[in-house]
């Protein structure tokens, strides 16, 4: 069964960074692409990026002005997401979530929750 | 960016009563790659319905879903206990992906 894994939850200072990882299994790593999206507490869903794990492209949103960083590792079927210069505004859940190209969503990690304070 | 825009906020209902959720776009979504998804506190997004009208798997048959261009809507025939939670729907057939502010499904 398809399974997205994420890492635990992280507690940054602002100005630092945070890594989070999301380990695939139960279907071909390459064969779907990953996106990015983020909660913050009591708010909606915001889309912050996608990689194709395939070649390793990647687009974010421009509201994150090239905060994020998005790479995989195909040894391990995980992509990772790295949000740089964290500010209290990115306290939030981030979300893994696989899909094909032009298609929705269907399968999600489970979360990690990322608090941003000093 | 195709900007979406749910209404009501909020819908307060009893079991056993129908649903209607809208979710109106800035722009035409390309071949209607809207998407809807339920959320549950402390669980991630489930997908309900792709492509407008299509159920996901596992997804019962009293949700529906209906439209195409800019107007669009989510329909729970009789609502379940379950079904208490927040709708969000999503466009997928551009760059950025997009969600709608949700609308919140709480119990009268």
């Amino acid at each position: 069964q398809v399974q997205l894994v994420q890492s635990g939850a992280e507690v940054k200072k602002p100005g630092a960074s945070v890594k989070v990882s999301c380990k695939a299994s139960g279907y071909t790593f390459t064969s779907h692409y990953m996106h990015w999206v983020r909660q913050a507490p009591g708010q909606g869903l915001e889309w912050m990026g996608i990689i194709n794990p395939s070649g390793g492209s990647t687009s974010s949103a421009q509201k994150l002005q090239g905060r994020a960083t998005m790479t995989r590792d195909t040894s391990t079927s995980t992509v990772y997401m790295e949000l740089s210069s964290l500010r209290s505004e990115d306290t939030a859940v981030y979300y893994c979530a696989r899909a094909l190209s032009s298609a929705p969503f269907d399968y999600w990690g489970q979360g990690t929750l990322v608090t941003v304070s000093s | 960016e195709i900007v979406l825009t749910q209404s009501p906020g909020t819908l307060s209902l009893s079991p056993g009563e129908r649903a209607t959720l809208s979710c109106r776009a800035s722009q035409s979504v390309s071949s209607s790659y809207l998407a809807w998804y339920q959320q549950k506190p402390g669980q991630a997004p489930r997908l309900l319905i792709y492509g407008a009208s299509s159920r996901a798997t596992g997804i019962p048959d009293r949700f529906s879903g209906s439209g195409s261009g800019t107007d669009f809507t989510l329909t729970i025939s009789r609502l379940e206990p379950e079904d208490f939670a927040v709708y969000y729907c999503q466009q997928y057939g551009s760059t950025p992906r997009t969600f709608g502010q949700g609308t919140k499904v709480e119990i009268k």
